[in-house]
């Protein structure tokens, strides 16, 4: 149980395009999607929480119309990276929050990596 | 602020013991995580503690002291597959209890 998926798993775009992520959860609903970005050889960072039906909580730093989420269902996430650029290269991580669950463990997607020419 | 800090790499002997710190400052606690990372892999969870006191799981273990904002993991029978960056997480801020802010990560050579 308690498994997350991500699309697409790669992706390479024209620099001034827009991509879509989705994340979903498989078998369990989410109250809490959460987003992270991974340069290389550095930990995840945290850019936002999702929560379903409401706008999501940007962290400092994090341009919120640059990187459109919405939690439309207990189930889907998307993030819109919109006109990416080469900067925005980076590997995007969703997790998801069990709904009722009592220790706070999120279970993380498999990621996608973007690339940016 | 918050700060969780970490070493950045360590190197051990395939079948030695080797134990991993983490100190953090956060403005709320609600539990600390250890995940482990592969190259480009999504993190794996690994332990989960919210109590003082040692966790232990197979070759695994994790211990938490919540007066000192200390925590290790502690790896034994090192095999390696064990290679891989190590997480250390904390979950329950004052802005958001359900948030966990990620450790930098300590990343673990394994040696024949």
């Amino acid at each position: 149980g308690a498994v997350v998926s991500q699309h697409p798993s790669w992706v390479i775009c024209k620099s001034g395009t827009s991509v879509k992520i989705e994340c979903r959860s498989l078998d369990f609903q989410a109250t809490t999607m959460f987003w992270y970005r991974q340069f290389p050889k550095q930990s995840l960072m945290l850019m936002a929480t999702s929560n379903e039906g409401s706008k999501a909580t940007y962290e400092q730093g994090v341009e919120k119309d640059k990187f459109l989420i919405n939690h439309a269902s207990l189930t889907l996430s998307t993030l819109t990276v919109t006109s990416a650029h080469p900067e925005d290269s980076s590997f995007y991580i969703c997790s998801a929050r069990e709904l009722g669950q009592g220790n706070n463990e999120q279970f993380f997607g498999p990621g996608t990596r973007l690339t940016v020419l | 602020g918050q700060n969780i800090d970490q070493p950045t790499e360590m190197t051990a002997t395939e079948g030695a013991i080797v134990q991993i710190n983490c100190t953090y400052q956060t403005s709320g606690f609600n539990g600390l995580f250890w995940y482990q990372q592969h190259a480009g892999e999504a993190p794996t969870f690994l332990s989960y503690n919210v109590l003082d006191g040692l966790e232990e799981k197979g070759r695994f273990s994790s211990f938490l002291s919540r007066s000192k904002g200390y925590s290790y993991l502690l790896l034994k029978e090192l095999q390696m597959k064990d290679s891989a960056s190590y997480l250390c997480a904390v979950s329950g801020f004052k802005s958001s209890a359900s948030k966990i802010i990620f450790g930098s990560g300590t990343r673990l050579s394994i040696r024949p």
